[in-house]
């Protein structure tokens, strides 16, 4: 049984430059949350997916967006990078939008901007 | 606002056991979580506990709730060098959809 997947593992860009973020949910999940993490900081939430609408959101600007696919997968976008976006970004699966313990996440995708 | 302190660093003798503490702000929360993050890896979910339970325990991890001081922690027994991590504290907000609220983490480190 596959847990949460992330793509790509490691990337690079340059300030100005757009990317995109991929997610795959744990086997029986519907529900994806991205979060952010800065080094030498614990995670923050950027925005959660379910029914493939952004279902809640945190306090991130607009160049943050996703998207969350018919078969669950999800995405993250951010547009003109700026140095202060370089973190892990972390995806997390669980199963409907209500409060429960089952909360897994991936390995992440380590985003470094120039 | 909502908040959650834990102590950055912790040093523990193999074998012994290891207690990590955290609080939390937020008194309508539902569910407080411990995750284990290894360098340059996710976070792996070790156990959590619903707000209304004072203590849950899972083979060598044993969590403690105080509701009234908005206080968790988190014991390991018999602490191996397999142990060193960092570990998350974190919270869901009453109907938050599964919005976690996470401390900074606090690093234990085991040694022989």
């Amino acid at each position: 049984d596959a847990g949460v997947t992330q793509s790509p593992t490691h990337l690079i860009k340059t300030r100005g430059q757009q990317v995109t973020l991929r997610c795959s949910p744990k086997s029986g999940h519907d529900t994806v949350s991205w979060y952010q993490q800065a080094l030498g900081q614990g995670p923050q939430f950027i925005f959660q997916y379910y029914e493939e609408e952004e279902r809640q959101r945190g306090n991130f600007p607009d160049r943050f967006s996703g998207h969350q696919f018919p078969n669950y997968s999800s995405e993250l976008n951010v547009n003109a990078l700026l140095l202060g976006d370089s973190a892990l970004y972390l995806c997390a699966s669980s199963w409907g939008t209500g409060n429960t313990g089952e909360l897994f996440f991936g390995e992440g995708s380590r985003l470094t901007v120039l | 606002g909502e908040d959650v302190e834990q102590s950055l660093f912790l040093s523990v003798r193999e074998g012994d056991s290891s207690v990590i503490n955290c609080t939390y702000t937020d008194s309508s929360s539902t569910y407080l979580y411990w995750y284990k993050q290894e360098p340059g890896a996710g976070l792996q979910l070790l156990t959590y506990i619903f707000s209304n339970m004072d203590m849950k325990q899972d083979q060598r991890l044993t969590v403690l709730l105080n509701k009234k001081d908005k206080h968790l922690s988190l014991r390991i027994a018999d602490t191996q060098t397999g142990d060193s991590a960092i570990y998350f504290c974190a919270f869901s907000l009453s109907g938050g959809y599964n919005k976690l609220i996470f401390g900074a983490g606090t690093r234990l480190a085991v040694h022989p």
